[in-house]
């Protein structure tokens, strides 16, 4: 089992650029999870897709972010415009769709807004 | 919603002792409460979940325990060894749904 991968690892660009994070799920898993980690405000989830449809955005901060799912093997979150106040750390997960499987998490993007 | 709250913040212990770490929860339909390992540079790990149908949960030097009526669970470690080192979170949630809160985390030091 590969586990849940993101890409990139790490990302610095400049205010204004645009910046996309992407997310491959564990196979078999239909349910995928983005979360915004920052040391002031802890685990924040962004957005979760089940069955690759989206199902709750509220914690989406501003309307320049978006996520995908185009099929159930990959997600992308996008920043576009990108601010320094956007600078955390990015996890995505993945579970699968029944009441009593955990969420297993990838290991971030490191993103730097500068 | 539901709402965790998670102490200490910060502990550390001398390698072979036991650490405990304790969360409280405010939504009384909570059933599922699982706790992550995060180290640095990775992402958390789920190490132990116990749902509300049971009190307590042990897998080796690790334990959960569970007291619905007070609305509060524990992460009780022994043996402590400095590969525990890392963050911890605590969470919950109903039927292990989308919507799961979690704790601030406690950062465990255990030095050798």
């Amino acid at each position: 089992d590969a586990g849940v991968i993101q890409s990139p690892r790490h990302e610095v660009t400049e205010m204004g650029q645009e910046v996309t994070l992407r997310c491959k799920p564990i196979s078999g898993h239909n349910s995928l999870f983005w979360y915004r980690q920052t040391m002031m405000r802890g685990l924040e989830l962004l957005i979760y897709f089940n069955n690759n449809v989206p199902i709750d955005d509220s914690g989406m901060p501003e309307d320049r972010f978006s996520a995908k799912m185009p099929n159930a093997s990959f997600s992308t979150l996008k920043i576009q415009p990108s601010e320094p106040r956007d600078s955390a750390v990015y996890f995505c997960a993945s579970r699968a769709w029944d009441g009593n499987q955990p969420q297993h998490f990838g290991d971030g993007t490191r993103l730097s807004i500068l | 919603g539901e709402n965790v709250e998670q102490h200490p913040s910060t502990l550390s212990v001398q390698e072979g002792d036991s650490a405990v770490i304790k969360c409280t929860y405010s939504d009384s339909a909570s059933n599922y409460f699982p706790w992550y390992k995060q180290e640095l540079g990775k992402g958390p790990q789920l190490i132990i979940d116990i749902r509300s149908n049971v009190g307590e949960k042990k897998d080796q030097r690790i334990a959960v325990t569970l007291n619905k009526t007070a609305k509060h669970f524990s992460l009780h470690i022994t043996e402590t060894q400095p590969e525990d080192s890392a963050v911890y979170f605590c969470a919950a949630s109903f039927n292990n749904n989308n919507d799961m809160r979690f704790g601030a985390g406690t950062r465990l030091t255990v030095k050798p």
